[in-house]
């Protein structure tokens, strides 16, 4: 398997635009996590998925964020509209069960929002 | 491409023994960062320690420390009196100098500490 595919790798935009950021776990991963990485806050966990349907949102910043999961291979985060804030690496984990067990992270989503 | 291995899928301790979770990594690059995070049922991550690949002192947080061995690649993280609250997922990471630009997860090791 080619492990947790995001895309894109890097994503420059202006304050205001929408950005779409996206995910392709592991075949036969039922677990699908969304995470940032901030120098300031460290790693956040945003949402987790369970066989596609959203599990934990608790840690969605705000409601410009959202995450959809219309299928087992593929999920999208969403951000509308982009602050500079949202500036951070968005990682994409996905695992085989059991919940917290064992993940394999993505090779992240490095944004920037000017 | 650098990767990151976790051996021990699964480890468990009693409550105040000393526990050590197994981490090596590979890269060409002499600069780097290395972490150990922390994700308990709760579920949000927690940094435990940080290493830079520059310091040979191994950095130390109140019952945690590592075993940084540059030359092998090697990055443990030891538990000392191990406590309830600290069975967890736990996650070895890299992360290249030029930050964001390049940061690796291990696969994670569960820990139970068993009173």
């Amino acid at each position: 398997d080619a492990g947790v595919i995001q895309s894109p790798r890097h994503e420059v935009t202006e304050m205001g635009q929408e950005v779409t950021l996206r995910c392709k776990p592991i075949s036969g991963h039922d677990y699908l996590f969304w995470y940032r990485q901030t120098m300031m806050r460290g790693l956040e966990l945003l949402i987790y998925f369970n066989n596609n349907v959203p599990i934990d949102d608790s840690g969605m910043p705000e409601d410009r964020f959202s995450a959809k999961m219309p299928n087992a291979s593929f999920s999208t985060l969403k951000i509308q509209p982009s602050e500079p804030r949202d500036s951070a690496v968005y990682f994409c984990a996905s695992g085989p069960g059991q919940g917290f067990d064992t993940q394999y992270f993505g090779p992240g989503t490095r944004l920037t929002v000017l | 491409a650098q990767t990151v291995t976790q051996s021990q899928p699964e480890m468990s301790v009693q409550e105040a023994e000393t526990v050590t979770l197994s981490c090596t990594y590979d890269t060409s690059e002499n600069n780097y960062y290395l972490f150990w995070y922390k994700q308990p049922p709760s579920r949000q991550m927690i940094l435990v320690i940080r290493q830079e690949a520059y310091k040979q002192q191994n950095a130390t947080e109140n019952r945690f420390s590592v075993n940084f061995q540059k030359a092998a690649k090697s990055f443990s993280l030891k538990i000392s009196d191990s406590q309830l609250g600290d069975t967890a997922m736990y996650f070895c990471a890299f992360m290249n100098e030029d930050y964001g630009q390049n940061f690796v997860f291990g696969p994670g090791t569960r820990l139970s500490v068993l009173p």
